[in-house]
């Protein structure tokens, strides 16, 4: 089965720097990769996703990046603000359904004022 | 964008008794929702997924009389947890996709339940 890997597991920047946070997965047919934001006591918040045809994709301050090849993803923040700071999971799921849906470990991010 | 309600966000109760969680998608509507578990400072794990309809397909290690689903709507689960002890604990969240999109496209989720189990 599907096997997602996150690094770092915690992150910490100053206000203004970029944060980037990784993730590989190993099974070919995962095709749709979403991140989710979540915060303290909350449910997970999506905040960007990208499709395995996509190399890239950007919304304002974020952005996703994906390497087929390579199997990995990465999503990009860049001019971090305080309300950034949350747990970041990445996720990699197969065009059967999201019952395969597989998580990453979660990344923790803390950003200074 | 798309809403997943869920209630109670917190509950606190004495061992055996039961528990009910209900998860609502408030504008659209969802074949299938699904049902998460998760730790202090651990991913979400998923328990089950909830069918409109028809029985409930639980993953390995979930038993399935312990946590009762009830899928009776296209906008409504629920999960019981039943006769809960204190290893119940945990944070419960459901997710629901549109069922007019693609079987992997879109996934929302709940603002999850706080189960503590005294």
């Amino acid at each position: 089965g599907e096997n997602v890997e996150q690094h770092p597991s915690t992150l910490s920047v100053q206000e203004g720097d970029s944060a980037v946070i990784k993730c590989t997965y190993s099974d070919s047919a995962s095709n749709y990769f979403p991140w989710y934001k979540q915060e303290l006591g909350k449910g997970p918040q999506l905040i960007i996703d990208i499709r395995s045809n996509v190399g890239e994709k950007k919304d304002q301050r974020i952005a996703v990046t994906l390497n087929k090849t390579a199997k990995h993803f990465s999503l990009h923040i860049t001019e971090t603000q305080p309300e950034d700071s949350a747990v970041y999971f990445c996720a990699a799921v197969p065009n059967t359904g999201f019952q395969k849906l597989v998580f990453g470990t979660g990344t923790r991010l803390l950003v200074s004022p | 964008g798309a809403v997943v309600s869920q209630h109670p966000s917190r509950v606190i109760c004495k061992s055996g008794t039961s528990v009910k969680i209900e998860c609502r998608s408030l504008d659209f509507q969802a074949t299938t929702m699904f049902w998460y578990r998760q730790f202090p400072k651990q991913s979400l794990m998923l328990m089950a997924t909830s069918n409109e309809g028809s029985k409930a397909t639980y993953e390995q290690g979930v038993e399935k009389d312990k946590f009762l689903i009830n899928h009776a709507s296209l906008t409504l689960s629920t999960l019981t947890v039943t006769s809960a002890h204190p290893e119940d604990s945990s944070f419960y969240i459901c997710s629901a996709a549109p069922t007019t999109v693609a079987t992997n496209e879109k996934l929302f989720f709940g603002s999850g339940t706080q189960l503590s189990v005294l």
